[in-house]
């Protein structure tokens, strides 16, 4: 099983800075991974699909990148409704990655 | 609009049976897999499987293969997930999702509460 790893789990961030979330595949996956963002109570919501095609209707300033074993989430400038937990998924066998949260600093 | 709507929350004892519903509209019901995603209390998000509902064919993660069953009935456009006998460990929130490229559209969640 190709397992999926995210790093940081947790991290504290301000309001208009620049953040990165690091998701690691245990074996290549070429760019099949979606990423996701959660916020408490609610349903998870598709950001990013096939690494860095960017959802209809998700705010620019997310982007992704990555191939093979290792993606990235960037949110260029982070927004008050941005805080929450975000999850990386490959998208062979659908697996999760176990999630960052993205706490206000 | 697409949309998937999900039965409402359950509160059943171990050893009890039940099935949860998820209803799609919007698209054709029958041209996109169906996922299933478990959340237990405080933790992420687990794929348990999905169904094709054009044909039934079925997928299961290898970590719920045995311990649930997905099924839909095209001709009402609704997918299910069913236990045959409960635990307190499957107590949970249960969501579906349309797959298409990824997890694109989001059921509601159902509630499932295990306690004796």
């Amino acid at each position: 099983d190709i397992q999926l790893t995210q790093s940081p789990s947790f991290l504290s961030a301000s309001v208009g800075d620049r953040v990165t979330i690091t998701c690691r595949a245990s074996q290549g996956i070429s760019s099949y991974l979606a990423w996701y963002q959660q916020k408490p109570g609610k349903a998870p919501k598709l950001l990013i699909y096939a690494a860095s095609t960017l959802q209809s209707g998700v705010p620019s300033r997310f982007s992704g990148s990555g191939s093979g074993t290792e993606f990235t989430l960037t949110i260029s400038s982070l927004q008050p409704e941005d805080f929450a937990t975000y999850y990386c998924q490959q998208l062979n066998s659908y697996a999760f990655g176990p999630g960052t949260k993205v706490d206000i600093k | 609009e697409v949309q998937l709507v999900q039965s409402g929350a359950e509160v059943k004892k171990p050893g009890e049976s039940l099935k949860i519903s998820c209803k799609g509209s919007g698209y054709s019901f029958t041209s996109y897999w169906i996922g299933w995603v478990r959340q237990m209390p405080g933790k992420g998000l687990e794929w348990m499987g999905i169904i094709y509902p054009g044909d039934s064919d079925t997928r299961y993660s290898p970590s719920f293969q045995g311990q649930v069953t997905i099924s839909a009935d095209k001709s009402i456009s609704t997918a299910y997930l069913q236990w045959s006998s409960l635990k307190a460990s499957d107590t949970a929130m249960y969501y579906c999702a349309r797959v298409k490229d990824a997890f694109d559209i989001w059921g509601q969640g159902t509630m499932v509460t295990v306690s004796s």
